[in-house]
């Protein structure tokens, strides 16, 4: 079975501190991951996904086969960061999602 | 990537009637979802809608419940029949376009009262 497990609902820090969402995952095939982003009032759109390694918009995410994790990363947090993020996870053509964190970025 | 609209955007409805949603995407896709996000919750897969022939559902849910139409590649209806407060969620269709990556529509938000 697929799950993926957000432990965070909720995420809160200052502007400028680093930043790190929390993600694990179970699968047991070969696993690709996603993390999703949804800014107030607009859509869920795609933030990044494992196998393209790229940053974006600042954030990172590497894949740990070993711990099963898929850890979302930013080094300095910005107030446009604020949204609810989604881990998710492709596996037999069907998309998971994880609980959500809601990131709340303080001036 | 791929545009999509729903429609309607939100709705508010009486106790066991239904309601269609429909998903329109600006270019042919093979892959079409249908999600579910209940208030506070995480997205849950109803049915993957495939064109020409039945819909996929997940567990849990059911065609009598969620009937889902699909006639091309561009366009596909989620009914939400007989509802109940219990169905009142935001209901999302997503489909697979640029390789593999899955975009989203805008969601339609249901109220059953």
């Amino acid at each position: 079975a697929q799950r993926v497990t957000q432990p965070e609902k909720l995420l809160s820090v200052f502007k400028g501190a680093p930043v790190e969402l929390k993600c694990n995952y179970s699968y047991s095939g070969s696993p690709e991951l996603f993390w999703y982003v949804q800014y107030s009032r607009q859509r869920l759109q795609l933030l990044l996904r494992h196998i393209s390694r790229e940053s974006i918009k600042g954030f990172t995410a590497d894949l740990n086969k070993g711990e099963t994790s898929f850890h979302l990363k930013k080094p300095f947090a910005q107030e446009e960061d604020s949204a609810m993020y989604y881990c998710a996870l492709q596996g037999a053509q069907k998309l998971v999602f994880g609980q959500g964190t809601r990131l709340t970025i303080n001036p | 990537s791929a545009v999509i609209s729903q429609k309607p955007s939100r709705d508010i409805c009486q106790r066991g009637t239904s309601l269609t949603i429909q998903c329109q995407v600006d270019s042919q896709v093979t892959m079409m979802f249908w999600y579910r996000q209940q208030p506070g919750q995480s997205l849950t897969l109803i049915a993957t809608a495939n064109q020409g022939s039945e819909a996929t559902y997940e567990s849990g849910f059911v065609i009598d419940k969620f009937p889902i139409s699909r006639p091309n590649l561009t366009f596909s209806t989620l009914t939400v029949s007989n509802m109940s407060p219990e169905d009142s969620s935001i209901y999302l269709c997503s489909v697979v376009a640029s390789g593999d990556t899955q975009y989203f529509g805008p969601g339609t938000r249901l109220t059953v009262l």
